[in-house]
């Protein structure tokens, strides 16, 4: 089984439309992310947690919420879905470093459309 | 801020031969974390190699090493006897001691058979 695991896997929706993206691991990892991809950006983060009471706003939080529910648990929502969000959402957790390095481990992504 | 950059947003090798793929890197820290990641059409991302800035021996993995050049800020991946597995979007990834990753945007390396 995967280590971490998006629901759904694609998802289109309507502008305004209230949506959720979920993630789960099996890692043990305190850490995890949230990020979206667009063509020719990269990835770039959105929110972050380090434990279940830690929220941080990414580079790019504008339009998005999240929600820590458990040390295996990170959810985004968009609570008023906007074309421009339309991008591949990863989840990715890491654990707390040792020496300051950490390797992050991603999930397969969901491909969102909202039209 | 930290920025990534990989200035060839397309690249393609032959079947067996050698590519190499380039990232430069903008920070004024001495101590920070490079990685290369790839994502396949199956859009995962994977963790192709690992460097770390304190160390000057270049890193390899396989097939796969890395061309670090701190001086200079340059972090290339070399792939070694390229197969058409090989092919995907090669992301560089810079982690300062305490910070957040920071990506490139990504170079598509195509393997013709």
């Amino acid at each position: 089984d995967a280590d971490v695991t998006q629901t759904p896997r694609n998802r289109i929706t309507k502008t305004g439309k209230r949506i959720m993206l979920e993630c789960s691991q099996t890692k043990g990892h305190d850490r995890m992310y949230w990020y979206r991809q667009d063509p020719g950006l990269g990835l770039r983060l959105i929110y972050y947690s380090f434990d279940v009471k830690d929220i941080n706003k990414g580079e790019i939080s504008d339009g998005y919420s999240v929600s820590r529910q458990a040390q295996a648990k990170f959810s985004l929502s968009l609570e008023s879905a906007i074309p421009n969000q339309t991008a591949l959402y990863f989840c990715a957790t890491s654990e707390l470093p040792t020496g300051g390095g950490e390797t992050q481990y991603f999930g397969p992504g969901t491909r969102l459309l909202v039209l | 801020a930290q920025t990534v950059t990989q200035s060839q947003p397309e690249m393609s090798v032959q079947e067996a031969e050698t590519v190499t793929l380039s990232c430069t890197y903008d920070t004024s820290e001495s101590d920070y974390y490079l990685f290369w990641y790839k994502q396949p059409p199956s859009r995962q991302m994977i963790l192709v190699i690992r460097q770390e800035a304190y160390k000057q021996q270049n890193a390899t993995e396989n097939r796969f090493s890395v061309n670090f050049q701190k001086a200079a800020k340059s972090f290339s991946l070399k792939i070694s006897d390229s197969q058409l597995g090989d092919a995907a979007m090669y992301f560089c990834a810079y982690r300062g001691y305490g910070q957040n990753f920071v990506f490139g945007p990504g170079t598509r390396l195509s393997v013709l058979p």
